[in-house]
């Protein structure tokens, strides 16, 4: 079974610039969810989709970021523009349900604003 | 969800168990002990869950005290993979909750040679 799948691995932009980073899910898991790690700190939660609704978005700075997951599949998050604070590993999860669902995690993207 | 402490980092002897603590005296009655590793450059990994009776799997066996305050996680034969930073969560289990995970800072732990 294949696990979390998210490109790029890497990105380097710099300030001001867009990025957008895309997760495919574990099939059949119905909810998606992004995390932001910054170096040293554990992942701190962004937005949770069930299916295509976004069911939790507090912690998302939605002046710059951005995400959706159109088809209730794959999911695509967004900053416009990135700022030097945005530097981190962007993480994405998916679970089966929540819950007692554990979540299963992709490698993440590594981005780097200069 | 409750807060949980654990010691910053620790060494372990490769082929020896690691027994990793965990505190979590705040933790409410409905509230399940999980634990998560990542290791380096990886997302994290599930590893095992309980509520309050002992757990086992094929990775690792979680000791939850009786009175649910604090718990170990236990590697049984520690290998260099097992290098990485473990995370003791706790959270309500309920669909209501949506399966949010709040993590801290973890045990970075090393095993050596």
């Amino acid at each position: 079974e294949a696990g979390v799948v998210q490109s790029p691995r890497y990105k380097i932009i710099e300030k001001k610039q867009p990025v957008a980073f895309w997760c495919n899910p574990i099939s059949g898991h119905n909810t998606l969810y992004w995390y932001r790690q910054n170096l040293g700190q554990g992942p701190e939660l962004l937005i949770r989709y069930e299916n295509e609704e976004a069911v939790d978005d507090s912690q998302l700075p939605k002046d710059r970021f951005s995400a959706e997951r159109l088809k209730g599949v794959d999911s695509t998050l967004k900053i416009q523009p990135a700022e030097l604070g945005d530097s981190a590993v962007y993480l994405c999860a998916s679970s089966a349900g929540t819950g007692w669902y554990e979540q299963y995690f992709g490698p993440g993207t590594r981005l780097t604003v200069t | 969800d409750a807060k949980t402490t654990q010691p910053t980092s620790m060494d372990c002897a490769e082929g020896r168990a690691a027994n990793l603590p965990c505190n979590h005296s705040t933790i409410s009655g409905n509230e399940y002990v999980y634990w998560y590793r990542q290791i380096h450059s990886q997302g994290p990994q599930y590893i095992i869950h309980g509520l309050k009776n002992n757990e086992t799997n094929e990775m690792a066996s979680l000791i939850i005290t009786e009175d649910r305050k604090s718990s170990t996680l236990i590697l049984p034969h520690a290998t260099l993979r097992d290098t990485a930073v473990y995370y003791c969560i706790v959270r309500v289990a309920i669909k209501a909750a949506g399966n949010k995970l709040t993590f801290g800072g973890g045990t970075r732990v090393l095993v050596k040679p």
